[in-house]
């Protein structure tokens, strides 16, 4: 059993390039998220999704899109990356979301640097 | 505002004591709340939850207390180990599905 993975592992990129950190899933979970974590700040939440086709911002959610076109998948994508995106990004599945339905299991991140 | 927060940023413990980690939150209408763990390097791990209709809940060596009137949750760890040390953040789940976490506590193991 997979659980939550995430690729690449680790990335650098130019300022204003573009790429998309995969995330996937085979737990069937519904619900979907991703987490920013800088030193200090604890993990920020970017977007999230309850479950295929639908997806709503979090609390650091600029220059970050997501879509969810499946249970299974949920990918980020930095449009025109800065060097304040530089960071360690976590993708988080639970089964359910508002009410407690189960806690979230977190791939093990991607470490993204952004020169 | 919607946030939540921790006390300490670092708590040292010796080996064989028990460990209290605090959290404060704001939001009165959350009603779930998670502790998560995180070792250097790896994504957070769930350790317990509890819901807002409960006060107190125990797991393996954990405890988590919940006071509703003062917006405070903390979690007890018994009999503290050098397997213990970590991160420990506690999460909130909001109304609106977004779960929210804190800035997070370093326990430390003394020998």
């Amino acid at each position: 059993n997979a659980g939550v993975t995430q690729t690449p592992k680790f990335q650098v990129l130019k300022t204003g390039q573009s790429m998309t950190l995969q995330c996937a899933q085979d737990m069937n979970h519904e619900y979907m998220s991703w987490y920013r974590q800088d030193p200090g700040m604890g993990l920020r939440l970017i977007h999230y999704s309850v479950g295929a086709g639908i997806t709503d911002q979090g609390e650091v959610p600029n220059g970050y899109n997501v879509s969810r076109s499946t249970t299974e998948d949920f990918p980020l994508r930095l449009l025109s990356a800065a060097p304040s995106q530089t960071s360690v990004y976590f993708c988080a599945s639970s089964y359910g979301g508002t009410g407690g339905f189960g806690e979230l299991f977190f791939g093990e991140g991607s470490r993204l640097t952004v020169l | 505002g919607e946030s939540v927060g921790l006390h300490l940023p670092t708590l040292s413990v010796q080996e064989g004591d028990n460990s209290i980690i605090n959290c404060a939150y704001s939001n009165s209408a959350s009603d779930y709340f998670i502790w998560y763990k995180q070792e250097s390097g790896k994504g957070p791990q769930f350790i317990i939850d509890i819901r807002s209709n409960m006060d107190k809940r125990q797991g393996q060596r954990v405890t988590v207390l919940l006071n509703k009137t003062v917006k405070h949750l903390s979690l007890q760890i018994a009999a503290t180990q050098p397997g213990d040390s970590a991160v420990y953040f506690c999460a909130e789940n909001m109304w609106d599905d977004k779960i929210i976490f804190g800035k997070g506590t370093r326990l430390h193991i003394l020998p």
